[in-house]
């Protein structure tokens, strides 16, 4: 079965600044995707970014961008400039793309960040 | 487009009881998946639902029900329910593609006492 780590259960920033969030996986699977998404105190989870096992690339979305490396089975988040809007629970997530998976998400049990003024 | 929508956001049951919760999909999304939030497990998958049809399902007693209907509505039914009921339940939908995301709603907050 696969499971999705997140280390960090609280990480700090100042406004403006850099901060990385980390996130390993443990699966068997070649092909996959992996998720970032946000839970801000509203409680509706809110999708980031997105990758593709397959592609090599990694993925960029504005401000946000992350670090794949499919041979550690790493998948961190970059968030750069942070901003106070930025202060959320953010999750980790796997999804197979195999079985009749497309619904069924594997998270992380995420990494509440904070964002100082 | 108007996102997944989730009724009621609130609920209070008392152990025993039933209760059923709802979701409206983003139009044209014919896959609804639910899931159970709670501080001590985390995100859980609960089921899916895609074209009226349970595609998948999580690791759930079978007090945990759903079905779909063909206008891609879901509800979700918890049967006797129990303290540790108590959860943020999270509905999300999608194309049902594999490279579709999930599209999440607000959730409803059941209580159970």
């Amino acid at each position: 079965a696969q499971t999705v780590t997140q280390s960090q259960p609280e990480m700090s920033v100042q406004e403006a600044e850099t901060v990385t969030l980390s996130c390993t996986y443990d699966t068997s699977e070649s092909d996959y995707y992996l998720f970032w998404y946000k839970q801000p105190p509203s409680r509706q989870m809110i999708l980031v970014i997105r990758q593709e096992a397959y592609k090599q690339q990694n993925a960029t979305e504005n401000r946000f961008s992350v670090n794949f490396q499919k041979a550690a089975k790493s998948f961190s988040l970059k968030i750069s400039d942070s901003q106070l809007g930025d202060a959320a629970m953010y999750f980790c997530a796997y999804r197979s793309c195999y079985g009749g998976s497309q619904g069924n998400l594997i998270f992380g049990k995420g990494t509440k960040l904070s964002v100082k003024p | 487009k108007a996102g997944v929508t989730q009724t009621p956001r609130y609920l209070i049951k008392t152990r025993g009881q039933q209760v059923t919760l709802s979701c409206s999909p983003i139009s044209g999304h014919r896959s609804v998946s639910w899931y159970q939030q709670t501080p001590g497990q985390g995100l859980q998958f609960l089921f899916e639902y895609f074209s009226e049809t349970q595609r998948n399902k999580g690791n759930f007693p079978g007090r945990f029900s759903g079905r779909q209907f063909s206008n891609s509505r879901s509800e979700m039914n918890v049967s006797t329910l129990e303290l540790g009921d108590s959860a943020l339940y999270l509905c999300a939908s999608s194309s049902g593609t594999a490279n579709s995301p999930l599209h999440f709603g607000n959730g409803t907050r059941l209580t159970v006492t």
